[in-house]
């Protein structure tokens, strides 16, 4: 089945350092997302990307949909102790009745 | 906003019993999703539905069922709760174009 693949897997940085994560796939999706996850609570999503090349920016989070429409970028500026969490990324091929497909995630760490 | 609400945070069932998984959304979306998430698992589709009383497996279904009885409402249904059941269960939406919303999760503990 299709899968997504997510790196690092996990991360640990000092606060007030950039973050850059990344989800690639052997298939082609019209619509990446990025969520959040704290421990205890459900994904919330960060940011959604429709076109490909696309670049979106959520406060200090950037994300880029990859031209090749089989990747995509996150990126955090300046992380600051409330980033901490687990980021997930997810493709989606079509819209409406296609499922959603997840990547195992990337776990962030942040050293103040 | 967006709200996906999950009638519990924290359960604790026997094993045997009969256990529900309330969900609502209240944007009026077409499409309604159960997953349960596991340590180095991630996240894995239970089921789905795409609209009133439709209905469609996901990747492991095994063990469960659900009820769309309304737009609203999707609920998960687990007809005789096993330890290997124990999770967390995340509900959520989704808009016609992009953007699947979660709830805040139900973490079930079969005992």
């Amino acid at each position: 089945g299709q899968q997504l693949n997510q790196s690092p897997q996990s991360m640990f940085i000092q606060e007030g350092e950039d973050v850059s994560m990344n989800c690639t796939s052997s298939s082609i999706f019209n619509t990446w997302l990025w969520y959040k996850q704290d421990p205890g609570e459900g994904p919330v999503l960060l940011i959604a990307l429709y076109k490909a090349g696309e670049l979106t920016s959520n406060g200090r989070l950037t994300a880029q949909f990859g031209i090749t429409r089989k990747d995509s970028f996150l990126n955090i500026s300046a992380s600051i102790p409330s980033d901490v969490g687990i980021y997930f990324c997810a493709g989606q091929r079509q819209t409406s009745y296609d499922k959603v497909i997840f990547g195992p995630g990337t776990s962030l760490s942040v050293i103040p | 906003d967006v709200k996906v609400t999950q009638s519990s945070r924290y359960l604790v069932k026997r094993t045997g019993e009969k256990v529900f998984l309330e969900c609502v959304q209240d944007m009026d979306h077409e499409n309604m999703f159960w997953y349960r998430q596991d340590p180095g698992l991630g996240l894995r589709l239970i089921y789905f539905s795409y609209d009133v009383k439709m209905k469609e497996k996901g990747d492991i279904p095994e063990g469960y069922s659900v009820s769309r009885e309304k737009k609203e409402r999707f609920s998960l249904i687990l007809e005789s709760a096993s330890t290997n059941q124990t999770s967390m269960y995340l509900c959520a939406s989704s808009e016609e174009t992009g953007g699947t919303f979660f709830g805040q999760g139900t973490r079930l503990t079969v005992v």
